[in-house]
């Protein structure tokens, strides 16, 4: 398998303010990630594909000014939620593909007031 | 689009029972098929993959069958635990390597002691 964590796992902030979520891999260079965001009593949706050293992929509906990802390294990287509101409020998990099973981060549950 | 929706929501049994959990999908055209398991605010862990040209995985007390021409998929768990306890979370994979998963909304596990 595949060890991914993700800092923090907890976030709390105003509206307005920027929040920036890592995802690292720990034992294995992933040159493509996943973010995902789970609503309370919903699955998880796929926002966009991450890769390493070139822009990342969103999916259809999620904007890209406004979750920013950022994957500089191939065990790194970052999804930025700019200008947080309340809506935002979600849980992010990132996942990688070290072959055809995706293993997932613990997840960051973000809360915005 | 790809749809998957997993029947029931929710499910209470007690322990030793055997269980059924199921995932349908609406386009066939898919590259494999995951089950996993979710704790509540935890991340996802992998519990079975099928491939496509699959019929069924089987790990321990789990098995899951694929039923790619009808869009079918069931997760089998043999004499439940209370440590079966847990969200359990169907993923189809449309494209090769599987990446770019599309979630059911899951099926809540409950196992009396």
């Amino acid at each position: 398998g595949a060890v991914v964590s993700q800092h923090p796992s907890w976030v709390i902030c105003k509206s307005g303010t920027s929040v920036k979520i890592e995802c690292r891999s720990l034992d294995f260079q992933a040159t493509t990630m996943f973010w995902y965001r789970q609503f309370p009593k919903q699955s998880l949706m796929l926002m966009a594909t991450s890769n390493e050293g070139s822009k990342a992929t969103y999916e259809q509906g999620v904007e890209k000014d406004k979750f920013l990802i950022n994957h500089a390294s191939l065990t790194l990287s970052t999804l930025t939620v700019t200008s947080a509101h309340p809506e935002d409020s979600s849980f992010y998990i990132c996942s990688v593909l070290p072959r055809e099973t995706q293993y997932f981060g613990p997840g960051t549950r973000l809360l915005v007031l | 689009k790809q749809e998957v929706t997993q029947i029931p929501a929710a499910l209470s049994v007690p322990e030793g029972e055997n269980l059924v959990l199921n995932c349908s999908f609406t386009d066939s055209a898919i590259y494999n098929l995951q089950w996993f398991r979710q704790d509540p605010g935890k991340g996802l862990t992998s519990l079975l993959l099928i491939q496509s040209s699959q019929r069924e995985q089987t790990s321990g007390r789990l098995n899951a069958s694929l039923d790619k021409s009808s869009g079918r998929s069931t997760l089998y768990i043999a004499a439940s635990q209370p440590g079966d306890s847990a969200t359990y979370l169907c993923a189809v994979g449309k494209e090769t390597s599987g990446s770019r998963l599309t979630f059911g909304e899951g099926t809540q596990l409950t196992v009396n002691p």
